[in-house]
């Protein structure tokens, strides 16, 4: 079974600040990937960045980033740069493969509110 | 291209009835999944599929059914709904193949069962 663990319930940080939002997982799967989503107060989920558990490189998608450290299984989001729209839940998730080799579904973690302060 | 769409957007039931949640996409995408999300939790899959035809179970599907006849379709069946099954659902596809099989989701569905 996979599980991911957000350990950071509510942030508060100043505009124009870089913010480290946690994320650990947990997972028998060789393959796999990492994803970050947002969630705004208006309840959709937005795709913020990508990382596999074979890319050797972290992964960056403008002022995101995704710091990947497999050997502690730790897949932390970076925010550069923090603007005050940037205020929203943030959940990390996992996907591994299913017993056939294909993709299975997202197994998330219980999220981190964020809030970006003037 | 609209993407993943999901109706109704908002719905109130009573304890024992039945709806359907509908959930459509034009992107071509094997992989479509139901997920619920209940206050202060991350997403749960209730349901996936990776073709037509083809379902399976995922974390929390007791109390729902799902088919998928089309590849642009998948609904979500409450047979008997009940209070501790509202929550948010929201829709889900993607590629089936690994890579960035990133997935998209829906604008979601608010459910409240009285």
């Amino acid at each position: 079974a996979q599980k991911i663990t957000q350990t950071q319930p509510g942030m508060f940080v100043q505009e124009k600040e870089a913010v480290t939002l946690d994320c650990t997982y947990d997972t028998s799967d060789q393959s796999y990937g990492l994803f970050w989503y947002k969630q705004p107060s208006s309840g959709e989920m937005i795709f913020l960045i990508y990382q596999g558990s074979y890319d050797e490189q972290n992964a960056t998608e403008g002022r995101y980033s995704l710091n990947f450290q497999k050997a502690r299984k730790s897949a932390n989001l970076v925010i550069s740069a923090s603007q005050l729209g940037d205020s929203a839940m943030y959940f990390c998730a996992m996907r591994g493969v299913d017993s056939g080799g294909g993709a299975d579904g997202l197994t998330f973690g219980k999220g981190t509110h964020l809030i970006i302060q003037p | 291209n609209a993407g993943v769409t999901q109706t109704p957007k908002f719905q109130v039931l009573k304890t024992g009835q039945s709806m359907t949640l509908q959930c459509a996409q034009d992107m071509n995408h094997e992989y479509m999944s139901w997920y619920r999300q209940d206050p202060g939790m991350g997403l749960r899959l209730i349901h996936y599929s990776v073709g037509a035809g083809i379902t399976d179970q995922g974390e929390v599907p007791n109390g729902y059914n799902v088919s998928r006849s089309t590849t642009e379709d998948f609904p979500l069946r409450l047979l008997s709904a009940a209070p501790s099954q509202t929550s948010v659902y929201f829709c889900a596809s993607s590629y089936v193949a690994g890579g960035n099989n990133e997935q998209f989701f829906g604008p979601g569905t608010r459910l409240t069962v009285l």
